[in-house]
């Protein structure tokens, strides 16, 4: 089945232990993206990957880290966790980045991942 | 920015018809989504609109004016499980993201 995973599904921790939210899909998509939730501002971006090896800034990447070594992977680490990161996370892939040409849409979203930092 | 603007809430009948708009900034606008929400679950994708004009799907269809930066999603003989939030989304021409809007939420009562 196609789809995009993110473990865990929720979690709690305290400030300042570091952690790793993963991200897999299994569709050969070249785009992945990590989004936060929080109630009256939407889904904002934090960071994307267009393919392996290549990551940039969405609008909201202060206290977040990615990395995408291999196709299919593309974790959210925070480093140093605050409890202004507490929010509703979600990887979302495509299989082509959105400013291409290629570009079918639509944008796979991961069960999302509920994060609260004490 | 690609500021989308959309109601925050909508309260409709079941077996009714109900129209969601959204309106956006046409500078660069390369496409529009509309996304389906439930409390604490993925998005998940409904339609997506590049030239103007009407697209039907079953009882959801979406509408784009880009001449205007105005959608709607019109949504036909509710249902009860149709309540959850609905996303407006534009993508912008060299811009590597999809933008959202902060989402209505829809309630249907009986």
């Amino acid at each position: 089945e196609a789809q995009v995973t993110q473990n865990p599904r929720y979690l709690i921790t305290v400030t300042g232990k570091k952690l790793t939210v993963t991200c897999s899909q299994n569709m050969n998509h070249e785009y992945m993206s990590w989004y936060r939730q929080d109630p009256g501002l939407g889904l904002r971006q934090i960071y994307y990957s267009m393919n392996v090896e290549v990551t940039d800034k969405g609008d909201v990447p202060e206290g977040y880290k990615v990395s995408r070594k291999e196709k299919r992977n593309f974790p959210l680490i925070l480093e140093s966790p605050s409890p202004n990161q507490t929010s509703l996370y979600f990887c979302a892939s495509s299989l082509f980045p959105p400013a291409e040409s290629r570009w079918t849409g639509p944008l796979h979203f991961g069960n999302g991942t509920r994060l609260t930092v004490t | 920015g690609q500021n989308i603007d959309q109601p925050t809430e909508m309260t409709a009948t079941e077996g009714a018809i109900v129209q969601i708009n959204c309106t956006y900034q046409t500078s660069g606008f390369n496409g529009l989504f509309w996304y389906q929400q439930h409390a604490g679950e993925a998005p998940t994708f409904l339609s997506y609109n590049v030239l103007d004009g009407l697209e039907e799907k079953g009882r959801f269809s979406s509408f784009l004016s880009r001449s205007k930066g105005y959608s709607y999603l019109l949504l036909k003989e509710l249902q009860m499980k149709d309540s959850a939030s609905y996303l407006c989304a534009a993508l912008k021409g060299g811009y590597q993201k999809v933008t959202f809007g902060t989402g209505t939420k829809l309630q249907v009562i009986p």
